[in-house]
């Protein structure tokens, strides 16, 4: 059965660095979407990704986050200057055509920022 | 999209039926009630989803009301791997990919040997 996939499983990086965490969504699927979790919280949107452009962001979506999807399999979360509360796991989800399709949840990324 | 009610948690005794109820009562008429359960961190996983009818499949069936303000899904023989957090999740399909997902706190469900 397809899969989303992430990498890495699990990043430690230093307050101020820049990380991008990968993802792979299913084949043919069109939108792409990132979400994050905080230990002990609600799985928060972030971001979705439609044609090549951003659909819709939240809140949290600010200028250190960027997505792309650099090739015609990857799509990618960047932050550019990691912060302490940036730590949390990271969903990457996808979904098919259909305005009403389910959201296909990769495993998650944890990142942890010191 | 249209806010969810769900109790913070339910046990179940594994092999019975377990129903989580879920409150909707603002729901609009284009809005589609999703569930999405998530095993102990794990991305959240898909399980059903329905607009007025109830619909059945091979995880769950979904029941809601007829007025649309509520539902309930049901795991018809819960095993000790239903163990989870299920998200109920009111929202409107979107052509241009602007649908993010909701999550609130969801219902814990602990499945009992």
């Amino acid at each position: 059965e397809p899969e989303v996939t992430q990498t890495p499983s699990h990043q430690v990086t230093q307050m101020g660095q820049e990380v991008i965490l990968r993802c792979v969504p299913i084949s043919n699927h069109l939108y792409f979407y990132w979400y994050r979790q905080i230990l002990g919280q609600k799985v928060e949107f972030l971001v979705s990704f439609y044609n090549n452009e951003i659909s819709e962001k939240s809140e949290i979506f600010d200028d250190q986050f960027s997505v792309e999807r650099p090739d015609g399999s990857n799509f990618t979360l960047k932050i550019r200057s990691t912060k302490l509360e940036d730590s949390a796991m990271y969903f990457c989800a996808s979904r098919g055509l259909g305005s009403y399709n389910e959201q296909f949840f990769g495993p998650g990324t944890r990142l942890t920022v010191l | 999209d249209a806010k969810t009610t769900q109790p913070p948690s339910m046990d179940c005794a594994e092999g019975r039926a377990a129903n989580l109820p879920c409150n909707h009562s603002t729901i609009s008429g284009n809005e589609y009630v999703y569930w999405y359960r998530q095993i102990h961190s794990q991305g959240p996983q898909y399980i059903i989803h329905g607009l007025k009818n109830n619909e059945t499949n091979e995880m769950a069936s979904l029941i809601i009301t007829e007025d649309r303000k509520s539902s309930t899904l049901i795991l018809p023989h819960a095993t000790l791997r239903d163990t989870a957090v299920y998200y109920c999740i009111v929202r409107v399909g979107s052509g241009g990919g602007a649908d993010g997902l909701t999550f609130g706190k969801g219902t814990h469900l602990i499945i009992q040997p």
